[in-house]
């Protein structure tokens, strides 16, 4: 079954201790993305993939980091949360060709105490 | 930047129709998609108009796109209360995705 796979799904951490919340999708997809939902603000990129070893910035990268080492893997890394990161999480692939759709992981909820 | 609005709330009986607004800034927009996202779970995409399209239909779902006033709709014919959810209207310029805040969709039997 074609999927993007997060995980955790549910993550409470303490301010300053890393972390990294995997993202695994099977459909070949170039194009891997991360955004966080908070309440009010909708879906805001931080970090995309165009492909292996090429990563960007989105809209709110900071205190964030990513790496694209295999072209099914897009882990996040927080080097150290903190309490404003607490949101909800999501994954993203898809293809590169025109009109190709973005498939979605089931969102990690991260809280930061 | 560029933004993506939507209004927050929105509210019907079952078996109304439903529309949901939702307008953009970035006028080199080449796919506009509508998201549903229900409780507990990831974003599934419902739909999606290029933008040299008007309208789509596809089964209860009508797409209207008015590229004049960046501008487009998403009708729900006939709501259902398993359509309660929340709707995110998204742009696309060249890989880069813009998202509305989303519409939390009630339907009142």
């Amino acid at each position: 079954e074609a999927q993007v796979t997060q995980n955790p799904r549910y993550l409470i951490t303490v301010t300053g201790k890393k972390l990294t919340v995997t993202c695994s999708q099977n459909m070949n997809h170039e194009y891997m993305s991360w955004y966080r939902q908070d309440p009010g603000l909708g879906l805001r990129q931080i970090y995309y993939s165009m492909n292996v070893e090429v990563t960007d910035k989105g809209d709110v990268p900071e205190g964030y980091k990513v790496s694209r080492k295999e072209k099914r893997n897009f882990p996040l890394i927080l080097e150290s949360p903190s309490p404003n990161q607490t949101s909800l999480y999501f994954c993203a692939s898809s293809g590169t060709g025109a009109g190709e759709k973005l498939f979605f992981g089931s969102g990690t909820q991260l809280s930061v105490l | 930047g560029e933004d993506v609005e939507q209004s927050l709330f929105l509210s019907v009986r079952e078996g109304d129709s439903s529309v949901i607004n939702c307008t953009y800034t970035d006028s080199s927009s080449t796919y506009l998609y509508w998201y549903k996202q229900e409780p507990g779970a990831g974003l599934q995409l419902l739909t999606y108009i290029f933008s040299n399209m008007d309208m789509k239909q596809d089964q209860r779902l009508t797409v209207l796109l008015n590229k004049k006033d960046k501008h487009l709709s998403l009708r729900i014919a006939d709501t259902q209360t398993g359509d309660s959810a929340i709707y995110f209207c998204a742009e696309e310029n060249n890989n880069d995705m813009r998202f509305g805040a989303g519409t939390r969709l009630t339907v009142k039997p």
